[in-house]
């Protein structure tokens, strides 16, 4: 099973509008990092958000962690065209490695 | 921007052929990182290096997949006998450090095996 999962596998909005993709995981982390990944490419990351930290901010993208409930969300805000990708949160759990979860789906439509 | 590069792009092999991909880590970055990402965007964790040196690596890894990160030439992951299971985009990324710190990938190497 997976140690990191966002909790929506698509989601889709209009450019201008703004959107929050959900994670959770399952133990204990030591940071955990938003990735996006576009099409023909390989992840690059958004935000890190250590364990002791509530919220990162980064431009338009707002991360935020509960240690208590295990989840993170990232807020887009003002979505362009652009911002179409696939959106990965990664735990950092042993320091060696990120557990990424499976991606949610974001489509901006003009 | 990263500026990790990874050759070739596209790599089509038979089964039981070997398959032998490369990466360039960004300048200055002692870790490098493999992970395999399938068609159904799930990613594994393969092996990762610091300097030339293995830090961590999966049991798969340990049977036909070897890798090595030689001073001063390009970082290697080679399957020693290609199964239709290992179609996937092999990403290679590369950190400053192993430790809650940013992960640069690269663009991955697709491998069919047919």
């Amino acid at each position: 099973s997976q140690l990191a999962e966002e909790n929506s596998w698509a989601l889709s909005v209009h450019e201008g509008e703004s959107v929050t993709v959900n994670c959770s995981y399952k133990t204990s982390i030591t940071a955990l990092q938003w990735y996006r990944q576009k099409s023909g490419k390989g992840p690059a990351q958004l935000i890190l958000i250590r364990s002791n930290e509530r919220e990162k901010r980064n431009g338009r993208l707002r991360a935020t962690l509960d240690t208590s409930s295990q989840s993170s969300s990232l807020s887009i805000t003002a979505t362009r065209c652009e911002d179409t990708a696939v959106y990965f949160c990664a735990t950092d759990i042993l320091g060696y490695k990120l557990t990424f979860g499976t991606g949610t789906s974001l489509l901006v439509d003009p | 921007n990263s500026k990790v590069i990874q050759t070739p792009r596209y790599l089509v092999k038979g089964q039981g052929q070997k398959a032998k991909m490369r990466c360039i880590p960004e300048k200055g970055h002692p870790v490098v990182f493999w992970y395999q990402q399938n068609k159904n965007n799930e990613f594994k964790f393969l092996i990762n290096f610091q300097n030339q040196e293995v830090l961590q690596q999966i049991d798969m890894t340990e049977k036909r997949f070897s890798a090595e990160c030689p001073s001063n030439s390009p970082c290697s992951l080679e399957i020693q006998s290609s199964e239709a299971g290992d179609s996937a985009l092999y990403l290679c990324a590369s950190s400053l450090s192993r430790v809650q710190d940013t992960q640069y990938f690269g663009p991955g190497t697709r491998l069919l095996v047919l």
